[in-house]
Protein backbone atom coordinates (compact mmCIF):
# COMPACT_ATOMS: atom_id res chain seq x y z
CA UNK A 1 0.00 0.00 0.00
CA UNK A 2 1.28 3.43 -0.79
CA UNK A 3 1.75 5.31 2.48
CA UNK A 4 3.15 9.66 2.18
CA UNK A 5 3.74 10.66 5.62
CA UNK A 6 4.88 14.51 5.96
CA UNK A 7 6.08 15.92 8.74
CA UNK A 8 8.33 19.04 9.59
CA UNK A 9 4.98 21.52 9.94
CA UNK A 10 4.86 24.50 12.51
CA UNK A 11 4.15 27.86 13.94
CA UNK A 12 7.14 29.80 12.64
CA UNK A 13 7.50 33.99 12.46
CA UNK A 14 7.37 35.75 9.09
CA UNK A 15 11.00 35.34 7.25
CA UNK A 16 11.56 32.28 9.20
CA UNK A 17 12.50 28.82 7.42
CA UNK A 18 11.49 25.46 8.05
CA UNK A 19 12.33 22.08 6.14
CA UNK A 20 9.41 19.62 5.60
CA UNK A 21 9.47 15.83 4.83
CA UNK A 22 7.86 13.26 3.40
CA UNK A 23 8.36 10.01 4.23
CA UNK A 24 7.39 6.99 1.01
CA UNK A 25 6.60 4.02 1.34
CA UNK A 26 4.68 1.00 -0.54
CA UNK A 27 6.36 1.50 -3.88
CA UNK A 28 9.56 2.36 -5.38
CA UNK A 29 9.96 5.78 -4.69
CA UNK A 30 13.01 6.08 -7.17
CA UNK A 31 10.45 5.84 -10.00
CA UNK A 32 8.45 8.24 -9.53
CA UNK A 33 8.10 12.15 -10.21
CA UNK A 34 6.90 13.92 -6.78
CA UNK A 35 5.13 17.36 -6.54
CA UNK A 36 4.42 19.71 -3.24
CA UNK A 37 0.95 21.17 -3.17
CA UNK A 38 -0.30 23.56 0.05
CA UNK A 39 -4.07 24.33 0.61
CA UNK A 40 -4.42 27.79 2.40
CA UNK A 41 -7.25 27.59 5.43
CA UNK A 42 -10.78 27.52 3.99
CA UNK A 43 -8.88 27.62 0.71
CA UNK A 44 -8.89 25.58 -2.23
CA UNK A 45 -5.51 23.36 -3.67
CA UNK A 46 -2.43 25.39 -5.20
CA UNK A 47 0.56 23.32 -6.70
CA UNK A 48 3.58 24.50 -5.63
CA UNK A 49 6.67 22.49 -6.94
CA UNK A 50 8.02 19.27 -8.53
CA UNK A 51 10.90 17.06 -8.86
CA UNK A 52 11.54 14.27 -11.04
CA UNK A 53 12.01 10.86 -10.58
CA UNK A 54 16.41 11.07 -10.53
CA UNK A 55 16.24 14.73 -8.70
CA UNK A 56 17.71 16.40 -11.36
CA UNK A 57 15.13 18.76 -12.35
CA UNK A 58 12.55 21.04 -10.38
CA UNK A 59 9.85 23.21 -11.16
CA UNK A 60 8.15 26.07 -8.76
CA UNK A 61 5.20 28.25 -8.60
CA UNK A 62 6.16 31.42 -9.25
CA UNK A 63 4.46 32.27 -5.84
CA UNK A 64 7.87 30.46 -3.73
CA UNK A 65 10.43 30.75 -7.06
CA UNK A 66 13.87 32.00 -4.89
CA UNK A 67 11.88 30.77 -1.64
CA UNK A 68 11.12 27.20 -1.70
CA UNK A 69 13.79 24.43 -2.59
CA UNK A 70 12.40 20.98 -3.66
CA UNK A 71 14.61 17.52 -2.96
CA UNK A 72 14.58 14.21 -2.75
CA UNK A 73 16.94 11.15 -1.01
CA UNK A 74 15.79 8.52 -2.90
CA UNK A 75 18.47 6.22 -0.42
CA UNK A 76 15.63 7.32 2.28
CA UNK A 77 12.63 7.27 0.42
CA UNK A 78 12.45 10.85 1.03
CA UNK A 79 10.90 13.64 0.07
CA UNK A 80 11.60 17.58 1.14
CA UNK A 81 10.83 21.37 0.67
CA UNK A 82 12.74 23.79 2.32
CA UNK A 83 11.08 26.78 2.48
CA UNK A 84 13.04 29.99 3.41
CA UNK A 85 11.66 33.72 3.58
CA UNK A 86 8.15 32.66 4.81
CA UNK A 87 5.59 34.77 4.00
CA UNK A 88 1.81 34.91 6.56
CA UNK A 89 0.15 33.88 2.66
CA UNK A 90 2.24 30.52 3.37
CA UNK A 91 0.25 29.25 5.76
CA UNK A 92 -1.43 26.32 4.58
CA UNK A 93 -1.57 22.53 4.78
CA UNK A 94 0.99 20.96 2.45
CA UNK A 95 0.27 17.90 0.82
CA UNK A 96 3.31 15.24 -1.20
CA UNK A 97 2.14 13.89 -4.11
CA UNK A 98 3.25 10.73 -5.80
CA UNK A 99 3.15 10.98 -9.63
CA UNK A 100 2.82 7.98 -11.31
CA UNK A 101 1.61 8.35 -14.92
CA UNK A 102 -1.06 10.23 -14.19
CA UNK A 103 -1.63 8.93 -11.11
CA UNK A 104 -1.62 10.54 -8.14
CA UNK A 105 -1.89 9.61 -3.97
CA UNK A 106 -1.75 12.18 -1.57
CA UNK A 107 -0.18 12.47 2.01
CA UNK A 108 -2.21 13.61 4.94
CA UNK A 109 -0.30 16.93 5.16
CA UNK A 110 1.13 18.82 7.30
CA UNK A 111 -0.11 22.39 9.03
CA UNK A 112 2.69 25.30 8.17
CA UNK A 113 1.58 28.26 10.27
CA UNK A 114 3.69 31.69 9.53
CA UNK A 115 2.61 34.17 12.11
CA UNK A 116 4.24 36.54 14.95
CA UNK B 1 -1.66 28.99 -16.49
CA UNK B 2 -4.86 26.86 -17.30
CA UNK B 3 -7.55 28.19 -15.93
CA UNK B 4 -10.02 25.37 -14.52
CA UNK B 5 -14.11 26.38 -13.96
CA UNK B 6 -16.14 23.76 -12.07
CA UNK B 7 -19.93 24.00 -11.95
CA UNK B 8 -21.86 23.86 -9.74
CA UNK B 9 -19.90 25.62 -6.67
CA UNK B 10 -22.33 24.07 -4.60
CA UNK B 11 -24.86 20.64 -4.85
CA UNK B 12 -27.54 19.70 -2.19
CA UNK B 13 -28.19 16.51 -3.30
CA UNK B 14 -30.82 14.02 -1.68
CA UNK B 15 -29.49 10.67 -0.64
CA UNK B 16 -29.77 8.13 -3.37
CA UNK B 17 -29.92 10.38 -6.10
CA UNK B 18 -27.33 11.30 -8.94
CA UNK B 19 -25.31 14.30 -8.57
CA UNK B 20 -23.07 15.54 -11.72
CA UNK B 21 -20.15 18.40 -11.64
CA UNK B 22 -18.95 19.85 -14.56
CA UNK B 23 -15.76 21.23 -15.51
CA UNK B 24 -14.07 23.31 -18.30
CA UNK B 25 -10.59 23.96 -18.38
CA UNK B 26 -9.13 27.10 -20.51
CA UNK B 27 -7.22 24.74 -23.29
CA UNK B 28 -7.25 21.53 -24.74
CA UNK B 29 -5.79 18.95 -21.83
CA UNK B 30 -5.01 16.41 -24.65
CA UNK B 31 -0.89 15.48 -24.96
CA UNK B 32 1.52 14.67 -27.08
CA UNK B 33 0.97 10.84 -25.97
CA UNK B 34 -2.32 10.99 -26.92
CA UNK B 35 -3.72 10.96 -22.97
CA UNK B 36 -6.14 14.05 -21.30
CA UNK B 37 -4.65 14.85 -18.01
CA UNK B 38 -7.97 15.26 -16.33
CA UNK B 39 -8.24 14.31 -12.85
CA UNK B 40 -11.02 14.31 -10.03
CA UNK B 41 -10.24 14.38 -6.08
CA UNK B 42 -12.96 14.17 -3.45
CA UNK B 43 -12.08 15.96 -0.07
CA UNK B 44 -14.10 14.43 2.76
CA UNK B 45 -14.29 17.59 5.62
CA UNK B 46 -11.10 17.01 7.94
CA UNK B 47 -9.41 15.19 5.18
CA UNK B 48 -6.58 15.42 2.90
CA UNK B 49 -7.77 15.06 -0.91
CA UNK B 50 -8.37 11.66 -2.29
CA UNK B 51 -7.92 10.46 -6.31
CA UNK B 52 -11.08 9.37 -7.66
CA UNK B 53 -10.66 9.71 -11.67
CA UNK B 54 -7.56 9.91 -13.72
CA UNK B 55 -7.16 10.60 -17.42
CA UNK B 56 -11.01 11.60 -17.51
CA UNK B 57 -12.55 8.16 -16.75
CA UNK B 58 -10.53 5.64 -15.10
CA UNK B 59 -11.69 4.94 -11.34
CA UNK B 60 -8.49 4.69 -9.23
CA UNK B 61 -8.21 1.74 -6.60
CA UNK B 62 -11.23 1.43 -4.23
CA UNK B 63 -13.34 3.78 -5.73
CA UNK B 64 -16.72 2.86 -5.75
CA UNK B 65 -18.14 2.60 -8.90
CA UNK B 66 -20.57 4.68 -8.33
CA UNK B 67 -18.64 7.70 -9.62
CA UNK B 68 -17.83 8.24 -13.27
CA UNK B 69 -16.11 10.65 -15.42
CA UNK B 70 -16.88 11.48 -18.92
CA UNK B 71 -15.63 14.39 -21.40
CA UNK B 72 -13.24 15.14 -23.47
CA UNK B 73 -10.65 17.87 -24.47
CA UNK B 74 -12.18 21.03 -22.50
CA UNK B 75 -15.11 19.65 -21.06
CA UNK B 76 -15.53 17.16 -18.59
CA UNK B 77 -18.44 15.78 -15.81
CA UNK B 78 -18.08 13.68 -12.83
CA UNK B 79 -20.95 12.04 -12.25
CA UNK B 80 -22.35 10.23 -8.65
CA UNK B 81 -25.01 7.62 -9.87
CA UNK B 82 -26.72 7.49 -6.33
CA UNK B 83 -25.33 9.83 -3.82
CA UNK B 84 -24.30 8.58 -0.03
CA UNK B 85 -23.63 9.70 3.23
CA UNK B 86 -19.65 9.25 2.84
CA UNK B 87 -19.73 11.17 -0.30
CA UNK B 88 -19.96 14.51 1.62
CA UNK B 89 -17.07 16.66 0.69
CA UNK B 90 -15.67 19.35 -1.59
CA UNK B 91 -14.63 17.63 -5.53
CA UNK B 92 -12.08 19.42 -7.26
CA UNK B 93 -11.03 18.71 -10.83
CA UNK B 94 -7.38 19.16 -11.99
CA UNK B 95 -4.97 19.39 -15.06
CA UNK B 96 -1.83 17.71 -14.58
CA UNK B 97 -0.84 18.38 -18.61
CA UNK B 98 1.39 21.08 -17.97
CA UNK B 99 2.81 22.99 -14.55
CA UNK B 100 1.80 24.84 -12.77
CA UNK B 101 -0.87 21.77 -12.43
CA UNK B 102 -4.43 23.91 -11.70
CA UNK B 103 -7.31 23.45 -9.62
CA UNK B 104 -11.43 23.70 -10.16
CA UNK B 105 -12.53 26.45 -7.35
CA UNK B 106 -14.27 23.03 -5.65
CA UNK B 107 -17.72 21.88 -5.73
CA UNK B 108 -19.44 21.00 -2.24
CA UNK B 109 -21.04 18.54 -2.18
CA UNK B 110 -23.71 18.46 0.55
CA UNK B 111 -26.96 16.02 1.61
CA UNK B 112 -30.40 18.17 1.46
Amino acid sequence: EVQLVESGGDLVQPGGSLRLSCAASGFTFSNCYMHWVRQGPGKGLVWIAHINSRGTSTTYAESVKGRFTISRDNAKNTLYLQMNSLRGEDTAVYYCVRDWYGEYNWGQGTLVTVSS
Amino acid sequence: DIVMTQTPLSSPVTLGQPASISCRSSQSLVYSDGNTYLSWLQQRPGQPPRLLIFKIFNRFSGVPDRFSGSGAGTDFTLKISRVEAEDVGVYYCMQTIQFPWTFGQGTKVEIK
